[in-house]
């Protein structure tokens, strides 16, 4: 069965500073692999997703993963925090018919 | 606008007062299923279905039923709600089941409290 292991759940990061969530999957297959960013009291907004091709994806609002085969991972990164960046962050993968989360990572910001 | 359309937002019961969740979506999609989510145990699937009349069991699907008779709506139904089935609930929908798709539409959530 495939499954998503987020192992930080709170990630402390100052305005400015680079992020980086990590996201580690387990599939049997070729995974396919998203980022979803949940502000508080909201729905689920996809940032990113990987289904083949280059391994270093782009999504919105400047975030950016990057796939690693060997090491079942991707991580999400953005090189300069935003205030507005501070949410709640899952990592899923996509089998045939279900699509796994992540217990997501909460990303707080301070000044 | 293509949206995934969930009611109510907010609903208290009683245990054992049944109760439907709606969802809706307005983008002609296949593919629909239901989440719920808890602190610290992220988005978890309760059912999904791929087409009309074709519905199965997702990761935590006790306690709960679905039905897909037609291809935009597809309720969620608590027969006996028991208060361990408060919680956050989603609607999502997409042109085909994933992984292939290209964006999972969410519902705005409802959020269930059983008492």
């Amino acid at each position: 069965a495939q499954s998503v292991t987020q192992p930080d759940i709170h990630i402390t990061v100052s305005e400015g500073a680079s992020l980086e969530l990590r996201c580690n999957y387990s599939y049997g297959a070729t995974p396919y692999l998203f980022w979803y960013v949940q502000s508080p009291g909201q729905g689920l907004q996809l940032l990113l997703k990987y289904f083949s091709g280059d391994t270093l994806v782009q999504g919105i609002k400047g975030f950016e993963a990057e796939f690693k085969r060997s090491q079942s991972s991707f991580n999400l990164r953005k090189p300069s925090v935003h205030w507005s960046d501070a949410a709640e962050y899952f990592c899923a993968v996509g089998g045939y018919s279900t699509l796994t989360f992540g217990k997501g990572t909460m990303l707080l910001v301070s000044p | 606008e293509a949206q995934v359309t969930q009611n109510p937002r907010y609903l208290i019961t009683v245990t054992g007062k049944k109760l439907t969740v709606t969802c809706s979506q307005n983008m002609n999609h296949e593919y629909m299923s239901w989440y719920r989510q808890d602190p610290g145990l992220g988005l978890r699937q309760i059912y999904y279905s791929m087409n009309v009349e074709v519905t199965d069991k997702g990761d935590v699907p006790e306690g709960y039923k679905v039905s897909r008779k037609e291809k935009r709506n597809f309720p969620l139904i608590l027969e006996s709600p028991s208060p361990n089935q408060t919680s956050l609930y989603f609607c999502a929908s997409n042109p085909t089941g994933p992984p292939r798709s290209e964006k999972l539409f969410f519902g705005s959530g409802t959020q269930l409290s059983v008492l």
